[in-house]
């Protein structure tokens, strides 16, 4: 079975800031990995994924996100945050085998401040 | 078609009325998958489709939800006799199949029963 936790279903921070959402995981298989990004009355979209090729990775918007076996861990991170990046956060971790599909964490809302 | 159509966007209904969402997947896309999302969570697995097949209902809650495919590419989600703790977003996701992982999201629908 696999699971994801987000530490922090909200999370604020200012203009120009570091962004750090956290993610972590749980599976009994080497995991592929996802953020996705859901602004208001849109769907979810694709932010980045880990699928065992680079433990860095690189996604759309300057987000990029680290993946760290021994800390279970797929944080998202960004260096300097504008207005447009206000918008809830899924992390989610996907069986690589069989179906595929996605286990999400609860959400992290992030607000930016002016 | 270009994206993941839903539809409708948002349907309210009465306690024990019968309810019919659709989903019209990416044209290409080999695999489909159904997914609630109650609020202040994040999504969870349903159902899924393979062209077609339907692998694993593993994820509907109960008899009352059921789904289709029949012809590889738009899906309906049905739920019958609708309680109020099926009040929530449902979302459909499409994904190439084969060696891709990543599920592109349609926009929901938000279900409401009174």
């Amino acid at each position: 079975a696999q699971s994801v936790t987000q530490l922090g279903s909200h999370v604020s921070v200012s203009e120009g800031a570091l962004v750090l959402l956290r993610c972590n995981y749980s599976s009994s298989v080497p995991p592929y990995l996802f953020w996705y990004v859901q602004y208001p009355n849109q769907g979810l979209q694709l932010l980045l994924k880990y699928t065992s090729a680079a433990t860095l990775v690189k996604g759309i918007n300057g987000f990029e996100a680290e993946f760290k076996k021994s800390e279970t861990s797929f944080h998202l991170t960004k260096p300097s945050a504008h207005m447009s990046d206000a918008a809830e956060y899924f992390c989610a971790v996907s069986d690589p085998t069989g179906r595929r599909a996605l286990t999400f964490g609860s959400g992290t809302r992030l607000q930016v401040q002016p | 078609g270009a994206g993941v159509s839903q539809s409708p966007r948002y349907k309210v209904t009465k306690r024990g009325q019968d309810v019919t969402l659709r989903c019209d997947p990416i044209s290409s896309h080999a695999t489909l998958y159904w997914y609630q999302q109650a609020l202040g969570q994040g999504p969870e697995f349903l159902t899924y489709f393979n062209y077609e097949a339907q692998p694993d209902k593993s994820g509907l809650p109960s008899d009352r939800f059921s789904a289709e495919r029949p012809e590889g590419s738009i899906s309906t989600l049905t739920i019958q006799r609708t309680e109020q703790r099926d009040s929530a977003m449902y979302r459909c996701a499409s994904s190439l199949g084969g060696s891709s992982y990543e599920q592109y999201f349609g926009p929901g629908t938000r279900l409401t029963v009174t």
